[in-house]
């Protein structure tokens, strides 16, 4: 079975720096998705990246970039210039690739930007 | 991006009454759809899984009677917490899935059992 862990259950980083948030995964398959989600005071999920596991090339979307290495199972989430609307809930997950696989959640970091 | 609506937000019910919550797709047909259950500062926990027309696919520890779940269109799926006690107090957030990876989270329903 797979699973996802995120060993920083807090992390605090002030506005303007740059913060990375761990995450590591098990899972014997070779082909899958891996996800971080954002969840505000608000509740609503907001996806925030995603990368498929057979491309090597890290994905990035605007300040939001990963590092994966698969050989070690690894997916950080690195925040640049951390802006106060960062502060949130991040959940790394994991899901397989047929199309009904499941969608397995990490533990979650929760995020203070400080001002 | 699709939109994903539930409802109520929040509800308020009794001990060992039932309370249904709705979960729509507003543009999109979900072939899949998910409940999650989620208690304050932990994580999303999987309930059950369900494809439009079939019978929904519980977790493990996740009680079929209680916890009815019927997806009778490809754009509506709903919860049915049934003779709630206040330990079924949580958020619950459904999620739907068109064919494609995207899978597209409602805005949660807050239920507190009295």
């Amino acid at each position: 079975a797979q699973t996802v862990t995120q060993s920083q259950p807090e992390m605090s980083v002030q506005e303007a720096e740059t913060v990375t948030l761990s995450c590591t995964y098990d899972t014997s398959e070779s082909n899958y998705y891996l996800f971080w989600y954002k969840q505000p005071p608000s509740r609503q999920m907001i996806l925030v990246i995603r990368q498929e596991a057979y491309k090597q090339q890290n994905a990035t979307e605007n300040r939001f970039s990963v590092n994966f290495q698969k050989a070690a199972k690894s997916f950080s989430l690195k925040i640049s210039d951390s802006q106060l609307g960062d502060t949130a809930m991040y959940f790394c997950a994991f899901r397989g690739r047929t199309s009904y696989d499941k969608v397995i959640f990490g533990p979650g970091t929760s995020l203070s930007v400080i001002p | 991006g699709a939109v994903v609506s539930q409802h109520p937000s929040w509800v308020i019910c009794k001990s060992g009454t039932s309370v249904k919550i709705e979960c729509r797709s507003l543009d999109f047909q979900a072939t899949t759809m998910f409940w999650y259950r989620q208690f304050p500062k932990q994580s999303l926990m999987l309930m059950a899984t369900s494809n439009e027309g079939s019978k929904a696919t519980y977790e493990q520890g996740v009680e079929k009677d209680k916890f009815l779940i019927n997806h009778a269109s490809l754009t509506l799926s709903t919860l049915t917490v049934t003779s709630a006690h206040p330990e079924d107090s949580s958020f619950y957030i459904c999620s739907a899935r068109e064919v494609t990876v995207e899978q597209y989270f409602g805005p949660g329903t807050r239920l507190t059992v009295t």
